[in-house]
């Protein structure tokens, strides 16, 4: 069964670094997003990207945060100086179709600690 | 209460027991979505459950849905030990394209 796969599992970073997250969605979809959810609180949502754009972000994806999707396959989350309370768990997710009624698909995520 | 807040919080039952869990959310809804997360892991997707529809089941799976309430519950029958994990209701507000997560209920099903 297809599945969204990520890169790497754990990054560990100092502050003030960048980061690169990697993420590969299922192959026919068109729809990709990033979620993030800091030990122990809820899953919160980033943004969401199609057609080589971003089509919603949340008040969290501010400068710091920008996605790109460089080929046919891959899906990055670049986070520029980083800051300690950027140390969360961070999934991307890809759909079908826009989530008006569509299934969002999960990756294991990758564990970012900024020291 | 938010968006999308499940209840309760934590749950432990035995084996072979009963577990339900409950969701409320404030707002017009498109369709609600019930993900499973074992500790530390990705998000697993259980099952859809559109607004026009009231019940849905898959496998030991039941889900219920009142839009008049604005609630949901999530029912797993014949409880594993395996079906340990925290489980979250998923909303999507009015055409949004971004999930928003509850908190979560924590089932802790013992051997």
């Amino acid at each position: 069964e297809p599945e969204v796969t990520q890169t790497p599992s754990h990054q560990v970073t100092q502050m003030g670094q960048e980061v690169i997250l990697r993420c590969v969605p299922i192959s026919n979809h068109l729809y990709f997003y990033w979620y993030r959810q800091i030990l122990g609180q809820k899953v919160e949502f980033l943004v969401s990207f199609y057609n080589n754009e971003i089509s919603e972000k949340s008040e969290i994806f501010d400068d710091q945060f920008s996605v790109e999707r460089p080929d046919g396959s891959n899906f990055t989350l670049k986070i520029r100086s980083t800051k300690l309370e950027d140390s969360a768990m961070y999934f991307c997710a890809s759909s079908e179709r826009a989530t008006g009624g569509d299934t969002q698909y999960f990756g294991p995520g990758t564990r970012l600690t900024v020291l | 209460s938010q968006q999308g807040e499940e209840d309760p919080q934590a749950l432990s039952i035995q084996e072979g027991e009963n577990a339900t869990m409950n969701c409320s959310y404030k707002t017009s809804i498109n369709n609600l979505q019930w993900y499973r997360q074992n500790s530390g892991r990705g998000l697993v997707h259980l099952i859809l459950i559109r607004s026009n529809e009231r019940e849905k089941h898959s496998g030991r799976l039941r889900v219920t849905l009142d839009t008049s309430k604005k609630s949901s519950s999530l029912l797993i029958t014949a409880s594993r030990a395996a079906d340990t994990a925290s489980y979250f209701c998923a909303t999507v507000l009015n055409y949004g394209q971004n999930f928003v997560f509850g908190p979560g209920t924590r089932l802790s099903v013992l051997p």
